[in-house]
């Protein structure tokens, strides 16, 4: 088992440029989750889906953001246009579906808006 | 709706000495907990969880964490550290009514184990 993949690890960016962080999930769980870690807020449930449909998205910060699941393999988090207070790292996660089940973390995509 | 408090945001301690984390949650409904623990520059991985059953768990690294309902607290120690054990710490709650495991983080507890 791979684990959750995300992609890119590192992106680099000039305000207002489109950003799209990527996600593969664990094969077979069908709850996927991305969070946002910054120093001054600490980790917070952007949105998450459920069978590819999205659930609550009252996380994602304002319109900019979107995020999308267009199979159960593969989700991706927008953000368009960029600005400096983006500068994140962004996590996916995913889960079997179960309150017992835990969250499986991807590495991260550090964002560096400039 | 659930919130998580970690009173220490950072702890240094001595390698081979016992350590405590401290995690306080604010809950209306019966919740899942959850310990996670985040190496430099990875994602995070989950050390331990209370469902039901219980009140100590033990998870992995030799770590261990005891649920006490009428604090609110699920606190989390090691009785003999290692400098791998150097990351960053976070408790996390979820309602028991929550499909898919929706998690509420705390801020973080940063422990840099000293030789």
């Amino acid at each position: 088992d791979a684990g959750v993949i995300q992609s890119p690890r590192h992106e680099v960016t000039e305000m207002g440029q489109e950003v799209t962080l990527r996600c593969k999930p664990i094969s077979g769980h069908d709850y996927l989750f991305w969070y946002r870690q910054t120093m001054m807020r600490g980790l917070e449930l952007l949105i998450y889906f459920n069978n590819n449909v999205p659930i609550d998205d009252s996380g994602m910060p304002e319109d900019r953001f979107s995020a999308k699941m267009p199979n159960a393999s593969f989700s991706t988090l927008k953000i368009q246009p960029s600005e400096p207070r983006d500068s994140a790292v962004y996590f996916c996660a995913s889960s079997g579906g179960w309150n017992n089940s835990p969250l499986h973390f991807g590495n991260g995509t550090r964002l560096t808006v400039t | 709706a659930q919130s998580v408090t970690q009173l220490d945001s950072q702890v240094p301690v001595f390698e081979e000495a016992p350590v405590e984390l401290r995690c306080n949650y604010s809950s209306s409904v019966s919740v899942y907990l959850f310990w996670y623990v985040q190496y430099p520059n990875q994602g995070l991985q989950l050390l331990l969880k209370y469902l039901s059953g219980s009140t100590l768990v033990k998870g992995i690294n030799g770590f261990e964490a005891e649920f006490n309902k009428s604090q609110t607290s699920f606190h989390l120690r090691k009785p003999s550290v290692h400098i791998s054990d150097t990351a960053e710490y976070f408790c996390a709650v979820s309602a028991f009514y929550n499909q898919g495991g929706k998690l509420i983080f705390g801020q973080g507890t940063e422990l840099s184990v000293k030789p």
